[in-house]
């Protein structure tokens, strides 16, 4: 049964700093892979989405890495700021079924 | 830039009452999701749907639940005899292919 685990569960961190969140799968046989942002009481919105043969994704300030042979994936943020303070959850597709499964998430807090 | 829309925002209901929970998918994407977030815990898959029919459920997903697009535009999640249980905010999502795009969600309070 596939288990989606987020390290840390919670980080704070200085404006400008660069950061890492981490997500570990524990079957690597997924399809893709998608980072979102959670902000409080609000929706889930879609950041990056790696397909499983692909390394990296970027978008902006953000880049999705993807190990699946060890069933990881890291989100580095470059440059923090205010504004990126949010959950961050990460959620895997296995196979050919489409349903998500969720990691827990890391809370930033990105101070001024 | 097209988005999930979901009303209402906050459902207060009693238990044993039926609820409707509705969203408007983003229009020409063919596959539409519901999952449900528990305080404090994981995003939890419910049921996905494509081509006017359920292409799989979780065991959250019984008989208590069902899915339905009546106009070709709305998808509802119905709870019919609501627990205190089922309290948890409510996403549909809907997806072109791949990506998934979520709405804001709805707060189900049960009392």
């Amino acid at each position: 049964k596939q288990e989606v685990t987020q390290i840390p569960a919670a980080l704070s961190v200085p404006e400008g700093e660069n950061l890492v969140l981490n997500c570990s799968f524990t079957d690597s046989a997924i399809y893709n892979l998608q980072w979102f942002r959670q902000d409080p009481g609000k929706g889930l919105t879609s950041l990056l989405l790696i397909q499983s043969s692909q390394r990296e994704q970027t978008s902006g300030r953000l880049n999705a890495s993807l190990d699946k042979s060890s069933g990881r994936s890291t989100l580095y943020i470059a440059a923090s700021q205010p504004g990126d303070s949010a959950t961050y959850l990460c959620a895997v597709r296995a196979g050919n079924n489409r349903k998500l499964i969720w990691g827990l998430g890391t809370s930033l807090a990105v101070n001024p | 830039e097209p988005e999930v829309t979901q009303t209402p925002s906050h459902q207060v209901t009693q238990m044993g009452q039926e609820v409707i929970l509705r969203c408007v998918p983003i229009s020409n994407h063919l596959y539409f999701y519901w999952y449900r977030q528990i305080l404090g815990q994981k995003v939890e898959f419910l049921v996905s749907f494509y081509n006017n029919e359920i292409s799989e459920k979780s065991e959250i997903f019984d008989d208590q639940f069902s899915v339905e697009r009546p106009d070709g535009s709305n998808f509802t999640l119905k709870i019919r005899s609501t627990k205190l249980e089922d309290s948890a905010m409510y996403f549909c999502a809907s997806s072109p292919l791949d990506t998934q795009y979520f709405g804001p969600g709805t707060r189900l309070t049960v009392l």
